[in-house]
């Protein structure tokens, strides 16, 4: 049982540049998140998905997109990478009506 | 709407003293609440969680908390601190009201002296 798997661990990137970061959760779980956490700020929301089909905005969305590919997978997308967006982001995933969310490992991107 | 906030960004002991890391919540509704560690250049594990059961929590490696309605605190303690314990620490806290989405504390990390 993997739980939630995050691609790539490490990722550099020059400003500007795209990338999407892949989660995948094998737990049937309906609600999907996205983290970034930086030094004295925990975790920040950037975006939620609570059901397949659907995608809101948490506290930290500028600069990112979405998307809710199917039940299990949720991505990340960078258009234009900054430095502002070095970071490592977090995926977590949480079944209806259980509070208990479950982490993937982590994606440490640097953008230079 | 729901919010945490860890009383201290950092927290030093010495190596077999007790541990007393300090989390306060606000929540509309009836809230759980979680402890996470996070040790260096690691994911999070999840410690402990509260979810409206029994008040007093036992975790993992000796660590327990106390949900404290009238306070809206939930402290995480330990008797006696190991070097292993140093890490980041993270305070969570997820309501009905809220969608069950979970919100961090900035996090409180724990210096452990030999």
């Amino acid at each position: 049982n993997a739980g939630v798997t995050q691609t790539p661990k490490f990722q550099v990137l020059k400003t500007g540049q795209s990338m999407t970061l892949q989660c995948a959760q094998d737990m049937n779980h309906n609600s999907m998140y996205w983290y970034r956490q930086d030094p004295g700020m925990g975790l920040r929301l950037i975006y939620y998905s609570a059901s397949e089909g659907t995608t809101d905005k948490g506290e930290v969305p500028n600069g990112y997109n979405v998307s809710r590919l199917n039940k299990r997978e949720f991505s990340l997308r960078l258009e234009s990478a900054a430095p502002s967006q070095t970071s490592v982001y977090f995926c977590a995933s949480r079944t209806t009506g259980i509070p208990e969310a479950f982490f993937g490992q982590g994606t440490r991107l640097t953008v230079v | 709407a729901q919010s945490v906030t860890q009383l201290d960004s950092h927290v030093s002991v010495s190596e077999g003293t007790p541990v007393l890391l300090r989390c306060n919540y606000s929540s509309s509704y009836s809230p759980s609440l979680f402890w996470y560690v996070q040790h260096p250049n690691k994911g999070l594990q999840l410690l402990l969680k509260y979810t409206s059961a029994a008040t007093l929590v036992k975790g993992i490696n000796g660590f327990e908390a106390e949900f404290k309605k009238s306070e809206t605190s939930f402290h995480l303690t330990k008797p006696s601190a190991h070097m292993s314990d140093a890490a980041e620490y993270f305070c969570v806290v997820s309501e009905a009201g809220g969608s069950y989405i979970p919100t961090f504390g900035r996090g409180t990390s724990l210096i452990v002296h030999p």
